[in-house]
């Protein structure tokens, strides 16, 4: 059965550093990776998405995310982080198309000032 | 429309009663998955359609929820004698064409939030 863990629950970080939230994953085949973000009352939102090929991905809002097959991790980093970056994050896997998605259980990012 | 929407945003339901959740997805898509999401937890899937079809409902906790879809559109999550234990937020997110193989983004409505009292 295919899982995602998301060993961080909170993280706090000061605004301007930079950001590295963790992600493993359990999958039987080539997996589809994504990063989500959820903030208050709000949809979730595709940060980035992983497929194949190039094992460093970019996404919206200055966030990149590595695919790593060997540690079967897919961590989600951004140089400089901004206040509004607080939020939930959430890393999911799928198997495409028709596939409904597996979540972890998120990371509440904190922002310090 | 512009995005997934879904109806009501909020709904409060005593024990026991049967609720309704309402999803209109994004003109055109075809594919609709509903998630349900526990506070503090990630969302979990309950159940896919693909036009009108329900073709995986392996998520769903209990014969209490069922779903339907019946002109390929707008989607309805029903829960019956509703329990404490189904407060959650209900996702509901839409894809354009779900070719086998090839992933398509699923974009995500606001959700509702459903508490049983």
């Amino acid at each position: 059965a295919q899982s995602v863990t998301q060993p961080d629950i909170h993280i706090t970080v000061s605004e301007g550093a930079s950001l590295e939230l963790r992600c493993n994953y359990s999958y039987g085949a080539t997996p589809y990776l994504f990063w989500y973000v959820q903030s208050p009352g709000q949809g979730l939102q595709l940060l980035l998405k992983y497929f194949s090929g190039d094992t460093l991905v970019q996404g919206i809002k200055g966030f990149e995310a590595e695919f790593k097959r060997s540690q079967s991790s897919f961590n989600l980093r951004k140089p400089s982080v901004h206040w509004s970056d607080a939020a939930e994050y959430f890393c999911a896997v799928g198997g495409g198309g028709a596939d409904g998605l597996t979540f972890g259980k998120g990371t509440h990012l904190i922002i310090q000032p | 429309g512009a995005g997934v929407s879904q109806s009501p945003r909020y709904k409060v339901a005593k024990r026991g009663q049967d609720v309704a959740l309402r999803c209109d997805p994004i003109s055109g898509h075809v594919s609709l998955f509903w998630y349900q999401q526990a506070l503090g937890q990630g969302p979990e899937f309950l159940t896919y359609f693909q036009n009108e079809a329900q073709l995986d409902k392996s998520g769903l906790p209990s014969d209490r929820f069922f779903a339907e879809r019946p002109e390929g559109s707008v989607s309805t999550l029903k829960i019956q004698r509703t329990q404490q234990e189904d407060s959650a937020v209900y996702l509901c997110a839409s894809t354009l064409n779900p070719s086998s193989g090839i992933y398509n983004e699923q974009f995500f409505g606001p959700g509702t939030r459903l508490t049983v009292l």
